[in-house]
C-alpha cells in the first residue's frame, strides 16, 4: 500500500529564504506526482506535475525534483515571500490495478516579514 | 474560466437526511473524483469516474453514492449521513486519469449533528 510522508509538518521562515520541502513514497510504480497548494479554508491549486519519466520541472520560484527510485521528491521554493505561506501537499498517482492518488498530509509553511 | 464548481459550500445536516453535494467541471474532462479532508488523516479518496457511466471506489466509500450520467457533473450523495461523515469535501477532475494535473474544486464544508 502507498504510503506519502511529508517532512516538516510545520516550517516558518523568514522572507527571503530559499527553502526545501519534502516528500517521500514507499512505492516506486507511479505515474506521476504532484504538488499543491491550500490555502485556509481553499481547495487545492495545482504547482508542478512530474511525471514518472521526468527528473524536476520548474515554474518560476519553485523547483520540483523527482528521484523515484529513491521514492522522493522535494519542493525548493526561492526567495520566499509572505504570500507562499500555505499548506503544501505532495500526492502520488500509483500505478497497478487501483490506480489512485495518494496525498502526503502536507507541510505548512509560513514565511515571516 | 475553467473550473470546477461545488455546491453548496457548507452544509450543517441532521442524522439520517439524505443530501447531495453537486460538483460540475467545464473543461470536458474525463476523470473526477471525490476526496475528503481530515485533520490528521489528510486527503482520502472515496469515489472517482473514468468516463460517463463508469465509477469505482476509493479508499473510504462506505457511506456514499455516486453517479455519473453527464460528463460535466459528478454528485456526492449520503444517503444517511452520520456524524463521522462531518468532513471537508473536495471534488476533482483531470483530462484523463494519468498524465495530467488535478484541478480541484473549492469544497464543501459538511457538518452532521
Amino acid at each position: 500500500k502507498q504510503e506519502v510522508t511529508q517532512i516538516p509538518a510545520a516550517l516558518s521562515v523568514p522572507e527571503g529564504e530559499n527553502l526545501v520541502l519534502n516528500c517521500s513514497f514507499t512505492d516506486s510504480a507511479i505515474y506521476n506526482l504532484q504538488w499543491f497548494r491550500q490555502d485556509p479554508g481553499k481547495g487545492l491549486t495545482s504547482l508542478l506535475l512530474i511525471q514518472s519519466s521526468q527528473r524536476e520541472q520548474t515554474s518560476g520560484r519553485l523547483n520540483a525534483s523527482l528521484d523515484k527510485s529513491s521514492g522522493r521528491s522535494t519542493l525548493y521554493i526561492a526567495a520566499s515571500q509572505p504570500g507562499d505561506s500555505a499548506t503544501y501537499l505532495c500526492a502520488v498517482l500509483t500505478q497497478g490495478g487501483s490506480e489512485k492518488l495518494v496525498f502526503g498530509k502536507g507541510t505548512k509553511l509560513t514565511v515571516n516579514p | 474560466e475553467a473550473q470546477v464548481t461545488q455546491n453548496p459550500r457548507y452544509l450543517i445536516t441532521v442524522t439520517g437526511k439524505k443530501l447531495t453535494v453537486t460538483c460540475s467541471q467545464n473543461m470536458n474532462h474525463e476523470y473526477m473524483s471525490w476526496y475528503r479532508q481530515d485533520p490528521g488523516l489528510g486527503l482520502r479518496q472515496i469515489y472517482y469516474s473514468m468516463n460517463v457511466e463508469v465509477t469505482d471506489k476509493g479508499d473510504v466509500p462506505e457511506g456514499y453514492k455516486v453517479s455519473r450520467k453527464e460528463k460535466r457533473n459528478f454528485p456526492l450523495i449520503l444517503e444517511s449521513p452520520s456524524p463521522n461523515q462531518t468532513s471537508l469535501y473536495f471534488c476533482a477532475s483531470s483530462l484523463v486519469r494519468v498524465g495530467y494535473e488535478q484541478y480541484f474544486g473549492p469544497g464543501t464544508r459538511l457538518t452532521v449533528t
